[in-house]
């Protein structure tokens, strides 16, 4: 069965900089969520989307970007990166009607900020 | 607003031995609850969820989980363990109508031969 892709998997980039993570949902799941993951942290929400408007936002730094596209993918956009955005950003999806929490995680984007 | 709280960071068990995991949680409104393991080096998988009916429920791999309103808490449990097994699990919620997880902080299993 086909799962939720992310890329790329891994990513380093000095403070400063700009990163991008792409992330391809389960076919016919039309709400895809962000999640950032520090290191020994529990997963904590960024920012969710369905049928390509923002539907929830969590504790997304301004410094950040996010959207939906109209094949559902979903792109997070990062800027003026800082060594604290080091993480695991996890991608998740599932559908609108009969989601209630049973999301589909991606494998996750490891960012290494330097 | 909703939250989670795991008790335990960590749980060492011996391979066969029974273990429980302990979750509370906190909400004004009525909750789905779940749990999700994960691997090293992977992402989060579902290992089963309550949304309503039984109170108990059986996931993957073995284990269940006993939804108890009154003390608002959705312990996991399973009767023995794998090396295998040896994961991080989050205990997680969601308010009726909305998708949005909210985790707790985890607890590592660490099951021994």
């Amino acid at each position: 069965a086909a799962g939720v892709i992310q890329s790329p998997r891994h990513l380093i980039k000095e403070k400063r900089e700009t990163a991008t993570l792409k992330c391809y949902p389960i076919p016919r799941h039309d709400t895809v969520y962000w999640y950032q993951q520090g290191p020994g942290q529990d997963p904590q929400f960024l920012i969710s989307f369905y049928e390509k408007m923002q539907s929830d936002k969590g504790s997304i730094p301004d410094r950040f970007s996010a959207q939906q596209f109209s094949d559902y993918h979903s792109e997070l956009n990062m800027s003026s990166l800082e060594l604290g955005d080091s993480a695991l950003y996890f991608c998740a999806s599932s559908p609108r009607d009969g989601g209630y929490g049973v999301l589909t995680f991606g494998a996750g984007s490891r960012l290494t900020v330097l | 607003a909703q939250s989670v709280t795991q008790l335990d960071s960590q749980v060492p068990v011996f391979e066969e031995a029974p273990v429980e995991l302990r979750c509370n949680y906190s909400s004004s409104v009525s909750v789905y609850l779940f749990w999700y393991v994960q691997y090293p080096n992977q992402g989060l998988q579902l290992l089963l969820k309550y949304l309503s009916g039984s109170t108990l429920v059986k996931g993957i791999n073995g284990f269940e989980a006993e939804f108890n309103k009154s003390q608002t808490s959705f312990h996991l449990r399973k009767p023995s363990v794998h090396i295998s097994d040896t994961a991080e699990y989050f205990c997680a919620v969601s308010s009726s109508g909305y998708s949005t997880l909210t985790f707790g902080k985890g607890t590592m299993l660490l099951v021994s031969p």
